[in-house]
Formats: structure tokens, sequence, C-alpha cells
């Protein structure tokens, strides 16, 4: 596609649920980042990925969250057992190369968890 | 780690009037300072942005300075139109590869 999609656009959930977020980046960018963004808040790193590197898991709030990346190229971000305070706009983002700047945005997947 | 405050939170102004937002910055290592734009429901849009090498830089009616002994930057939006209100993010880099921190977000609005 033309850009990074992400699915759902939204999801609403119970609590203690499990939930899985999809990112598609741009064909051929081989880094992907995952941002949360609470309410009126900016952007919260949670998980960075560069090719066959290990993971930057450093924004990672909790074990509850994890994320992989198959291939290089979609990406999951799951959390388990959801509480209400995961409830946000969960980002994805993906550029060229490690070498670039450029980071090009999704248009979020909004969690509601109740 | 890095920590990146902006200012101000909302901002309103008249259509065709300047508006200034200003971001601060704790890593002096930080190397690249992006803004982004977001509109309601969409994810951010990068506008512009300037390395650590270049104290201004101008697209337009969109420019942006830095002041790497303050360790500050700000963007600068001139002649502004009612499509200019969004949120605003700055947001600054270490390295290569390595993760943003954002600011908080500022809310322009543009009243015509």
């Amino acid at each position: 596609g033309a850009g990074v999609s992400q699915s759902p656009s939204n999801k609403v959930t119970e609590k203690g649920k499990d939930v899985e977020l999809r990112c598609d980046p741009i064909s051929g960018h081989t880094a992907l980042y995952w941002y949360r963004q609470s309410l009126g808040q900016g952007l919260e790193f949670l998980i960075y990925f560069q090719g066959n590197s290990a993971p930057d898991k450093s924004g990672l709030p909790s074990d509850r969250f994890s994320a992989e990346r198959t291939g290089g190229s979609v990406s999951t971000l799951t959390i388990q057992r959801t509480q209400q305070e995961d409830s946000a706009v969960y980002l994805c983002a993906s550029t060229k190369s490690p070498a670039t700047d450029t980071q090009y945005f999704g248009p979020g997947t909004r969690l509601t968890v109740l | 780690g890095e920590n990146v405050e902006q200012h101000p939170s909302t901002l309103s102004v008249q259509e065709g009037d300047s508006a200034v937002i200003k971001c601060t910055y704790s890593d002096s290592a930080s190397n690249y300072f992006p803004w982004y734009k977001q509109e309601l429901g969409k994810g951010p849009q990068l506008i512009i942005d300037i390395r650590s090498n270049v104290g201004e830089k101008k697209d337009q009616r969109i420019a942006v300075t830095l002041n790497k002994t303050a360790k500050h930057f700000s963007l600068h939006i001139t002649e502004t139109q009612p499509e200019d209100s969004a949120v605003y993010f700055c947001a600054a880099r270490v390295n290569y590869g390595q993760n943003f921190v954002f600011g908080p977000g500022t809310r322009l609005s543009v009243l015509p």
C-alpha cells in the first residue's frame, strides 16, 4: 500500500482480555516503531524494530506488553490481561532505514478497555 | 534519558497572524529535531525537521530554529490559515536507529 496501515481502527475489549494490534509498514521500510498516545498526551515510545536486529523493548510499560515482527514486515503488538489504563491510541510508524529520519505514521488503533 | 518539554499546550491565533511553539530538550547529544502535525483521527505527519548542524530551516510558511547552546528549538508558522489548526508535536533523537522522544503537544486553533 501507499502508507502505513493499522488494524483494527477501533478495538473495545473487557478488562482482563488479550488484544492484538496489527501494523503493516510501508513496503521496503526496515525500521518499525510502536507508540502509545493517551488522551490529550504526547507519544510514548514502546518498541523499535530494525531489520533482523534484536528489538529495542525499553519502552514497554510492563511484561503484559509484547510485540513481534514477522519476516521483517508486519508487526503485531499484543497486550495480555488488559487493564483500563491501557486505553489509548496505539500508533505505528516506519522509516526506510536506520540512516533516514522521516517517520511515516499509520492512523492508529484506538483501544478502549472497559 | 532525553526529556522534551513543549509550550504552550494550547494556542489560539487569528487567521493571518503568526504562531510560535517552543520546545526544550535535555540531552545535549540529540542531533535531530522533527516537528509533526496531527489532525483529528489521523497519525502524526512530519512537516519540517532540523539537524544540529543547522540553526534555521524554512519551508514556505513554516520555519524551525534551533539553539544548541540553550537546548531549545521552535516552530514558526506565518500567515496562519484555518487548515493549520491541529496538534503539533516536537521530538528529539540522539542517533540514527534510536528512538524518538516526543513533547506533549500543542493544540493550535486558527480562528477565522
